[in-house]
């Protein structure tokens, strides 16, 4: 079945400038999580939802990062006045309701120049 | 916030090599879950541990779960050119019940194999 799929792949924008990623999970899984991962470094947790709602968006570094999730499937992390900081891998991971285990999309490589 | 610690940072084995990774925490974990990661790709899932000291086997992969629910090990058997990658250890944020929580991830493992 698909997996986890990010759009898009490669992402290069200015910096002060808006940008959205989206992300499509697993069919079925309720729970999406939004991660970012800077060179060297794991995966840093963002914000979680359940279905439509955030259930934890205490990962969200500032006000400029916002994700939304309005029908409990499709979600678009939504970034405003990029800064030069912001370049990382943004990952995308979804899990069935209840579990643990959860299943990550390859990411959209963001690069703010 | 829980931290991860993995060591080492980095192994370069020639291939057939067993290789022995481990992660530990100051704080306990109810989940322990090892992931893969390709470059250019996400972290993919290979086994997931849920009781203290469960031991569960992927192929030639196996990982326990400590006794002290505050680390966990990986062992690769016979190590061959695809297990390149880097590894990492990763469990919920938080004290979990059962549900789903965002993950915190160690630094990982980086795997060379020299031919």
């Amino acid at each position: 079945g698909a997996g986890v799929s990010q759009t898009p792949s490669n992402k290069v924008t200015e910096k002060g400038k808006y940008v959205e990623l989206r992300c499509d999970p697993i069919s079925g899984h309720t729970a999406l999580y939004w991660y970012r991962q800077s060179l060297g470094q794991g995966p840093e947790f963002l914000i979680y939802f359940q279905g439509t709602g955030a259930a934890d968006d205490s990962g969200l570094p500032n006000d400029r990062f916002f994700a939304v999730r309005p029908e409990g499937s499709v979600s678009t992390l939504k970034i405003q006045r990029t800064e030069r900081g912001d370049s990382a891998v943004y990952l995308c991971a979804s899990s069935p309701e209840g579990a643990e285990t959860q299943y990550f999309g390859p990411g959209t490589r963001l690069l703010v120049l | 916030g829980q931290q991860l610690n993995q060591s080492p940072q980095s192994m370069f084995i020639q291939e057939g090599e067993d290789v022995s990774m481990n992660c530990t925490s100051s704080s306990i974990f109810n989940t322990w879950l090892w992931y893969k990661q390709d470059p250019g790709e996400g972290p993919v899932l290979l086994i997931a541990l849920y009781k203290a000291g469960e031991l569960t086997s992927n192929g030639r992969l196996t990982a326990q779960f400590g006794i002290t629910r505050k680390d966990s090990f990986l062992n690769i058997s016979a190590s061959i050119p695809s297990d390149v990658g880097i590894y990492f250890c990763a469990g919920p944020a938080a004290y979990s019940g059962g549900g789903a929580d965002g993950l915190t991830f160690g630094k990982g493992t980086h795997l060379i194999i020299q031919p």
